[in-house]
């Protein structure tokens, strides 16, 4: 266990809907980064928050927006979602925003139908 | 996009016998790191080397990396059947902690 939760577990939506995904970071960590692993694929970073800024993001569109709270934990919305949005969403939280290793959660399933 | 590319994508082998992955990947780094994936699950971070260090050990587990040839290789020896599992290996790239994830080596190990 790496003290990283994520909630919750598995999602079904449909197309067009909005989704809010959450994650708890481990105690201490700053820093959380979200991915999304397509099916057969490696995750793919959509962006990082350290201490509530928004600290880099991949190429995702702006439909896919992030907060995170003065604890640290962080939420992952996704508007207007696709059928493509159908992934495994894993939040990752870290030391701090420099190289050192990931503490991912067991991930939200979401299914778009 | 992918940064690193794992050879082979898919391996089987019998327990007890040592199990070695490849990944390549593109840019210069600060650090390799290598994770492990159970059935779609969370991924566990197994070993951090740094563009430094040529060589790691940790366990079962050994590490190589030569930044000239930009590639990495993941060495599990006496494997168990518990190993298998998918196996990344991920790089940060853009500054901080963002990581990039290769495409994966699925490692099936067979009682």
């Amino acid at each position: 266990e790496t003290g990283v939760t994520q909630s919750p577990t598995h999602l079904i939506k449909t197309r067009g809907q909005q989704v809010t995904l959450r994650c708890s970071s481990q105690s201490g960590h700053n820093t959380v980064s979200w991915y999304q692993q397509a099916l057969g694929q490696g995750p793919q970073f959509i962006f990082q928050y350290y201490r509530e800024e928004e600290n880099g993001r991949g190429n995702f569109p702006p439909r896919f927006s992030g907060l995170q709270f003065p604890n640290y934990s962080s939420e992952l919305n996704v508007n207007a979602l696709e059928l493509d949005d159908s992934a495994l969403y894993l939040c990752a939280s870290s030391l701090s925003n420099r190289n050192t290793e990931a503490f991912f959660g067991q991930g939200t399933r979401l299914t778009v139908v | 996009s992918q940064q690193g590319e794992e050879d082979p994508q898919a391996l089987s082998i019998q327990e007890g016998e040592n199990a070695t992955m490849n990944c390549s990947y593109k840019t210069s780094i600060n650090n390799l790191q290598w994770y492990r994936q159970n059935s779609g699950r969370g991924l566990v971070h197994l070993i951090l080397i740094r563009s430094n260090e040529r060589e790691k050990h940790s366990g079962r587990l050994r590490v190589t990396l030569d930044t000239s040839k930009k590639s990495s290789s993941l060495l599990i020896t006496a494997s168990r059947a518990a190993d298998t599992a998918s196996y990344f290996c991920a790089t940060p790239t853009g500054g901080g902690n963002k990581l990039t994830f290769g495409t994966g080596t699925q490692l099936k190990v067979e009682l």
